[in-house]
C-alpha cells in the first residue's frame, strides 16, 4: 500500500519559536497533501489541502500566516508552525493522494507538537 | 444537522465477539465511503474503501453501504484485542474527506 511519512514524530518547543514537519510520500507521487490537526479525544480537523506547485487552500479560521504550508514537490510538504504558542500544542497529521487514487487519503504517522 | 455521525463509544467487547460499528450521513452527493482505524497517538490506516450500495469483504471486515438510507457499518468477525482503536467512518466528495468523531472500540481478552 502507499506509505506516507513524517518527521518529526514528537518535537517540544519554547513559546515563539517556528517549528517545521515533514510529509513525505514513500512510493508513490502526491498530487495533492492534506494537513490536519487533531486535538485529543477529537476528530480529524481539515487544515489545509495543497497541490504541487501552488498555494495551499486553508480551511476557514485556520492563519495561513501562522502556519505556513510548501509543497514543492510530489514527494514532499511542510507544514511550519511560526510564532508557536502553547495553544499550538496538537497532534498534526499530513495525508496524501496519488494520481489515479484521487478519493482515498494515506495518513502519515503523525507529530505531536507541545509547545512550553 | 451535521454531515456525518458517529457513536464516540466506548464499545466494549470481549475477544472473539462480531463488532457492529455504524455511521450515518446527510450529505447525498459523497461519493465514496471509507473506514480509518487509528490507535492511539499513531495516524489513521486506511482500512475499507468502497463506493457502491452493499457489501465488501476483506478478510476479517466487512463494509456495508446502504446508500438509500445513508448509512454505513463496519462488521469485524473473531474481534481481537489488536483490534482495540478507534474506528473512523469517512466520505470523500472530489478529494476532501468528511470525518465522523470516531467511536473507541475496546476488546477484552
Amino acid at each position: 500500500g502507499a506509505v506516507v511519512s513524517q518527521h518529526p514524530s514528537r518535537v517540544i518547543c519554547k513559546s515563539g519559536t517556528s517549528v517545521k514537519i515533514e510529509c513525505r510520500s514513500l512510493d508513490f507521487q502526491a498530487t495533492t497533501m492534506f494537513w490536519y490537526r487533531q486535538f485529543p479525544k477529537q476528530s480529524l480537523m481539515l487544515m489545509a489541502t495543497s497541490n504541487e506547485g501552488s498555494k495551499a487552500t486553508y480551511e476557514q479560521g485556520v492563519e495561513k500566516d501562522k502556519f505556513l504550508i510548501n509543497h514543492a514537490s510530489l514527494t514532499l510538504s511542510t507544514l511550519t508552525v511560526t510564532s508557536a504558542h502553547p495553544e499550538d500544542s496538537s497532534f498534526y497529521i499530513c495525508s496524501a493522494t496519488g494520481q489515479g487514487a484521487e478519493e482515498t487519503q494515506y495518513f502519515g504517522p503523525g507529530t505531536r507538537l507541545l509547545v512550553l | 444537522q451535521k454531515e456525518v455521525e458517529q457513536d464516540p463509544g466506548p464499545l466494549s467487547v470481549p475477544e472473539g465477539a462480531i463488532v457492529s460499528l455504524n455511521c450515518t450521513y446527510s450529505n447525498s452527493a459523497f461519493q465514496y465511503f471509507m473506514w480509518y482505524r487509528q490507535y492511539s497517538r499513531k495516524g489513521p490506516e486506511l482500512l475499507m474503501y468502497t463506493y457502491s450500495s452493499g457489501n465488501k469483504e476483506d478478510g476479517r471486515f466487512t463494509a456495508q453501504v446502504d446508500k438509500s438510507s445513508k448509512y454505513i457499518s463496519l462488521f469485524i468477525r473473531d474481534s481481537q484485542p489488536s483490534d482495540s482503536a478507534t474506528y473512523l467512518c469517512a466520505w470523500s466528495l472530489g478529494s476532501t474527506l468528511t470525518f465522523g468523531k470516531g467511536t473507541m472500540l475496546l476488546v477484552s481478552p
